[in-house]
C-alpha cells in the first residue's frame, strides 16, 4: 500500500534561522499533497498544499516543493519562530480520493 | 478548525468495556473522517462517512469497532470490549461535499484502556 515517510524524526532550529522539513511518498499515482502542523494536545492544523501539477507553492512564511520525480515534498518555513514549535506531518490523498495517508512526522523545536 | 467538536477530549476506560467518540462536523459539513493516532506515529486512516452512509471504512478493525453519521447528531465511533491497544488518540475531521481541500480537524479524544 501507499506509504508516506520522513527523512528526520526531529529537528531543532535556531529561532529566526529556516527549518525545512522533508518528507518522502510512495505512490507516484498521489496527486494532492498537505502539509498539517500539530501542537502538542491538538488536533493536525492545516499549513498548506500543493497539487502534483506544480513544482512550488508558497504561502505566508512557508514554501512547499514537490519533485515528482524522486517522489520528494519539502516544507520550508522562514525565520522560524517559537510558535513554529510542534509536529509537522505530511499527507497525500489516497487513490480513492477519500483517505490521506500520513507519514510518522517530524518534532520542529524551535530554540529561543 | 475550533468548529469541530469532539467529546470527550479524555475518556478512560477498563477493560472489556465499551467507548464511544463523539465527532460535531463543522456546519455544514457532510463529510466526516475519523482517524487514529498512536504516540509517536503518524495519523491511520479509520473511515469515511456521509450522512446517513459509510462510504470507506477499509481502516476500521474487523471487529468490536463501528461508526455511524446519523441524519440529526454527531458522528459515533464506538469501540466494544475495549483492549489496552486501542488506547489512542482519536481525530475526527469533516469537509464539505467538495472534499479534503476545506477539511478541518477536531481536537482529538484521547482513549485511556486501563
Amino acid at each position: 500500500g501507499e506509504s508516506v515517510g520522513l527523512h528526520l524524526p526531529t529537528l531543532s532550529v535556531q529561532e529566526g534561522d529556516n527549518s525545512i522539513i522533508n518528507c518522502a511518498y510512495s505512490n507516484s499515482a498521489s496527486d494532492y499533497f498537505i502539509w498539517y502542523k500539530q501542537e502538542s494536545g491538538k488536533g493536525p492544523q492545516f499549513i498548506i498544499d500543493i497539487r502534483s501539477n506544480m513544482d512550488k507553492r508558497q504561502g505566508q512564511r512557508v514554501t512547499v516543493l514537490l519533485n515528482k520525480t524522486v517522489k520528494h515534498l519539502s516544507l520550508q518555513i522562514a525565520a522560524t519562530q517559537p510558535g513554529d514549535s510542534a509536529v509537522y506531518f505530511c499527507a497525500e490523498v489516497g487513490n480513492t480520493g477519500n483517505q490521506f495517508y500520513f507519514g510518522t512526522g517530524t518534532s520542529l523545536t524551535v530554540i529561543p | 478548525n475550533a468548529g469541530v467538536m469532539q467529546n470527550p477530549r479524555h475518556l478512560v476506560r477498563r477493560r472489556g468495556q465499551e467507548a464511544r467518540l463523539r465527532c460535531s462536523p463543522v456546519k455544514g459539513h457532510s463529510h466526516v473522517y475519523w482517524y487514529r493516532q498512536l504516540p509517536e506515529e503518524g495519523l491511520k486512516f479509520m473511515v469515511y462517512l456521509q450522512k446517513e452512509n459509510i462510504i470507506d471504512e477499509s481502516g476500521m478493525p474487523k471487529e468490536r469497532f463501528s461508526a455511524e453519521f446519523p441524519k440529526e447528531g454527531p458522528s459515533i465511533l464506538r469501540i466494544q470490549q475495549v483492549v489496552r491497544g486501542d488506547s489512542a488518540a482519536y481525530f475526527c475531521a469533516s469537509s464539505p461535499p467538495q472534499g479534503w481541500t476545506e477539511a478541518f480537524f477536531g481536537q482529538g479524544t484521547r482513549l485511556t484502556v486501563v
